[in-house]
């Protein structure tokens, strides 16, 4: 079973930023936060991943909370293109990905 | 990032034919692959995983048989249904990493498969 917990759907304004919550709380301390999306009918696309501390690429921002137990991925600005579902998954380094049903993200123009 | 392509994105088939569906890491070398498959509206299920010049590993309830996988060199790995059924219809999806702590998963784009 999955590991993580995330809201079913999500909606947010095209230009405005998207905070994805996700709540791991009981992660292990080897264990590895990382975020895929999949678009419709495609593949799914990595995103982002982290351990401890917070982490900046060119798509988005992963914020870890202390105590780890809970973790927001930031979409800066959304465009439409950003519509997907948005998975959460914690994985101990170089194990399977484990996929829950992940967040339907709805960006609205 | 890491790109991997699979080839067809699309099949359509006989029942009782077979379907080879072929992936490749096309900007790195992949010391392991995954099989993934993903019915409607469900999450992906890992089928396989494979390292090159070894025995797939299965999952449970995947049947070996049924789903051959080859994984014959460090960029190229298949996955051939055989003998295919209209309850084998699904969008089959693999992965590759390339080693390192941790790892990543980068996936391919999908084949999509109906079986008629």
């Amino acid at each position: 079973d999955a590991k993580t917990t995330q809201p079913p759907s999500m909606d947010c304004a095209e230009g405005r930023a998207a905070n994805l919550p996700c709540n791991h709380s009981t992660i292990s301390g080897n264990e590895y936060v990382y975020w895929y999306r999949q678009i419709h009918s495609q593949g799914p696309q990595y995103i982002i991943h982290g351990l401890k501390n917070n982490e900046t690429n060119e798509m988005a921002s992963l914020i870890i909370t202390e105590d780890r137990k809970s973790s927001t991925l930031i979409l800066p600005h959304a465009t439409l293109r950003d519509t997907a579902v948005y998975y959460c998954i914690v994985r101990v380094a170089n194990y399977q990905l484990i996929w829950g049903a992940g967040t339907k993200l709805i960006i609205k123009p | 990032g890491a790109v991997v392509s699979q080839h067809p994105s699309r099949v359509i088939c006989k029942s009782g034919t077979s379907v080879k569906i072929e992936c490749r890491s096309l900007d790195f070398q992949a010391t392991t692959m995954f099989w993934y498959r993903q019915f409607p509206k469900q999450s992906l299920m890992l089928m396989a995983t494979s390292n090159e010049g070894s025995k797939a590993t299965y999952e449970q309830g995947v049947e070996k048989d049924k789903f051959l996988i080859n994984h014959a060199s460090l960029t190229l790995s298949t996955l051939t249904v055989t003998s295919a059924h209209p309850e084998d219809s699904s969008f089959y999806i693999c992965s590759a990493e390339s080693g390192g702590t941790p790892d990543t998963q980068y996936f391919g784009p999908g084949t999509r498969l109906t079986v008629l």
